[in-house]
C-alpha cells in the first residue's frame, strides 16, 4: 500500500497568515493527490484535485502544487472559516490512502 | 444541487451485520461511481472500496474484501454498503462519496456505526 505522510499534524495560526501543509507519498503517485477540508461534525469538502486543480466554488486563496512524491496545500491568507482539519488523499492506486490530517487552529 | 443523504446511526452487537444506504439526487446517477470511506473516532480516513453505478463493477480494499459488499439500485438512485461480522474496531463513521474521476467530489453526511456488546 502507498503510505501518505502529512505534516504538520496541527498548526496554530492567525487570520491573515499564510499556511502551508505538506504530504509525502511513499512512492511516486504522479499528480493523483487530492486535498479536503473537514469542519467538526461535517462531511469533508473537496478543495483541490489532481494536485493543483481548484474545485469549483473553492476560494482562490487555496492552491495546491507538487507531483511525484511531494505535495503542498497553501492557504494564502487564512480566513476565520478556514479553521478546520485538512487532509490529503492519494488516488493513484488502490487501496487509496489518506494523510493523517492537519488541524488548523487559532 | 448534488446531494448524498445517508441512513441514520446504527448500534450493532459483535458478529452482526450493518447495511448503510446513500441516497443520491441532483445529477444523473449512472455517470459517477461511489467510494466508501470510514473514519474511526479520532482517527484518519480508511478507504473501503468503490463501485461503478453503470455496470456494478467493484474494487475492494484487501482489508475488507471478505466482509464488505457494495451495491447500487439505479431505480432508487441509492448506493449501499454492507459490512458483516462486525467487531468493536469497526466502530466508526462511514461515508459514501461520489467520484468524479479519481477525486471524492461530494460526500454524504456520514453514518455512525457503533459496535458494542
Amino acid at each position: 500500500d502507498i503510505q501518505v505522510t502529512q505534516s504538520p499534524t496541527s498548526l496554530s495560526t492567525s487570520v491573515g497568515d499564510r499556511v502551508t501543509i505538506t504530504c509525502r507519498a511513499s512512492q511516486s503517485i504522479s499528480t493523483y493527490l487530492n486535498w479536503y477540508q473537514q469542519r467538526p461534525g461535517k462531511a469533508p469538502r473537496l478543495l483541490i484535485y489532481a494536485a493543483s486543480i481548484l474545485q469549483s466554488g473553492v476560494p482562490s486563496r487555496f492552491s495546491g502544487s507538487g507531483s511525484g512524491t511531494d505535495f503542498t496545500l497553501t492557504i494564502s491568507s487564512l480566513q476565520p472559516e478556514d479553521f478546520a482539519t485538512y487532509f490529503c488523499h492519494q488516488s493513484f492506486s488502490p487501496p487509496f490512502t489518506f494523510g493523517g490530517g492537519t488541524k488548523v487552529e487559532i | 444541487q448534488v446531494q448524498l443523504v445517508q441512513s441514520g446511526s446504527e448500534v450493532k452487537k459483535p458478529g452482526a451485520s450493518v447495511k448503510v444506504s446513500c441516497k443520491a439526487s441532483g445529477y444523473t446517477f449512472t455517470r459517477y461511481g461511489f467510494n466508501w470511506v470510514r473514519q474511526a473516532p479520532g482517527q484518519g480516513f480508511e478507504w473501503m472500496g468503490w463501485i461503478s453505478t453503470s455496470n456494478g463493477n467493484t474494487a475492494y480494499s484487501q482489508k475488507f474484501e471478505d466482509r464488505v459488499t457494495l451495491t447500487t439500485d439505479t431505480s432508487t438512485t441509492t448506493a449501499y454498503m454492507e459490512l458483516r461480522n462486525l467487531r468493536s474496531d469497526d466502530t466508526a463513521t462511514y461515508f459514501c462519496a461520489r467520484s468524479s474521476d479519481r477525486e471524492l467530489a461530494t460526500w454524504g453526511q456520514g453514518t455512525l456505526v457503533t459496535v458494542s456488546s
